[in-house]
C-alpha cells in the first residue's frame, strides 16, 4: 500500500510555463513534506518543504501548496526553466521517524 | 546547505567480492542515516535506517547478512554489500537527517554510487 503517490509519471511543459507537480497521501501521521529533484545518476536534492501547520511555502521559483484535509500537496513552478527538467520525488514524514517518498514524477521542461 | 559526501561514486568488482561504501555528513552530526537503492526508471528504495552506536534497522525483503552497515560515529555510516553479485548491480543512495531539529525533518543525499558486479 503506497503511503505517498504520484499519479503522474511524466510531464512536459513548454518553457515559461507553470509546472505543476501533485502528490497525494494517506498516512493522516504525516506532519511534515518534502520535495526532492533528482537528476540521472545522481542523489536528490531537497528542494523545498512544508510544515502540516501551513498550507504555503514559497521559494523563489518553488512554491508548494498542502491541503490537508484532502492530503494533497502540488509543486509549483513557475516560470519553469529546461534545467528543470529533472525527477521530482514528493516525501512525507512522521515527526521525523519515517520517511516515505513516493515514485516520482519525470518533468520535461521543453524550449 | 547541509553536505553529504559518499564514495566511491562508482565501483565496479568481480562476483563474489565485497565492496564498501562510505556515507559523511560534513558540516553537521547525524544520528540517523539511511541507505537506499534505486532501480533504473524507479524510485528509491529504503534499504535500512543507520542508527549511531546501534544496529541498523533493516527493512523487510533486505538481507541483514548481505548488506552490511555500520554507523560508528555521528557523522559516518558505512554500507559493505558482501559477496557481491551481478544482481546487487544499483545505484545505491545514503542520506542522513541532522541531530539538530533546527533544520527541520530534512534529509540530505548524497551523490550516490554506481555499482556494477561483473
Amino acid at each position: 500500500d503506497q503511503q505517498v503517490k504520484q499519479n503522474s509519471p511524466s510531464l512536459s511543459v513548454q518553457e515559461g510555463r507553470i509546472s505543476i507537480l501533485n502528490c497525494d497521501y494517506t498516512n493522516s501521521m504525516f506532519d511534515y513534506f518534502l520535495w526532492y529533484k533528482k537528476y540521472p545518476a545522481e542523489g536528490p536534492t531537497f528542494l523545498i518543504s512544508i510544515s502540516s501547520i501551513k498550507d504555503k511555502n514559497e521559494d523563489g521559483r518553488f512554491t508548494v501548496f498542502l491541503n490537508k484535509s484532502a492530503k494533497h500537496l502540488s509543486l509549483h513552478i513557475v516560470p519553469s526553466q529546461p534545467g528543470d527538467s529533472a525527477v521530482y520525488f514528493c516525501a512525507a514524514s512522521d515527526y521525523g521517524q519515517n520517511f516515505v517518498f513516493g515514485p516520482g514524477t519525470r518533468l520535461s521542461v521543453l524550449p | 546547505g547541509a553536505v553529504v559526501s559518499q564514495h566511491p561514486s562508482w565501483v565496479i568488482c568481480k562476483s563474489g567480492t565485497s565492496v564498501k561504501i562510505e556515507c559523511r555528513s560534513l558540516d553537521f552530526q547525524a544520528t540517523t542515516m539511511f541507505w537506499y537503492r534505486q532501480f533504473p526508471k524507479q524510485s528509491l528504495m529504503l534499504m535500512a535506517t543507520s542508527n549511531e552506536g546501534s544496529k541498523a534497522t533493516y527493512e523487510q525483503g533486505v538481507e541483514k547478512d548481505k548488506f552490511l552497515i555500520n554507523h560508528a560515529s555521528l557523522t559516518l555510516s558505512t554500507l559493505t554489500v558482501t559477496s557481491a553479485h551481478p544482481e546487487d548491480s544499483s545505484f545505491y543512495i545514503c542520506s542522513a537527517s541532522p541531530t539538530n531539529r533546527e533544520s527541520g525533518n530534512i534529509q540530505y543525499f548524497g551523490a550516490g554510487t554506481r555499482l556494477s558486479v561483473l
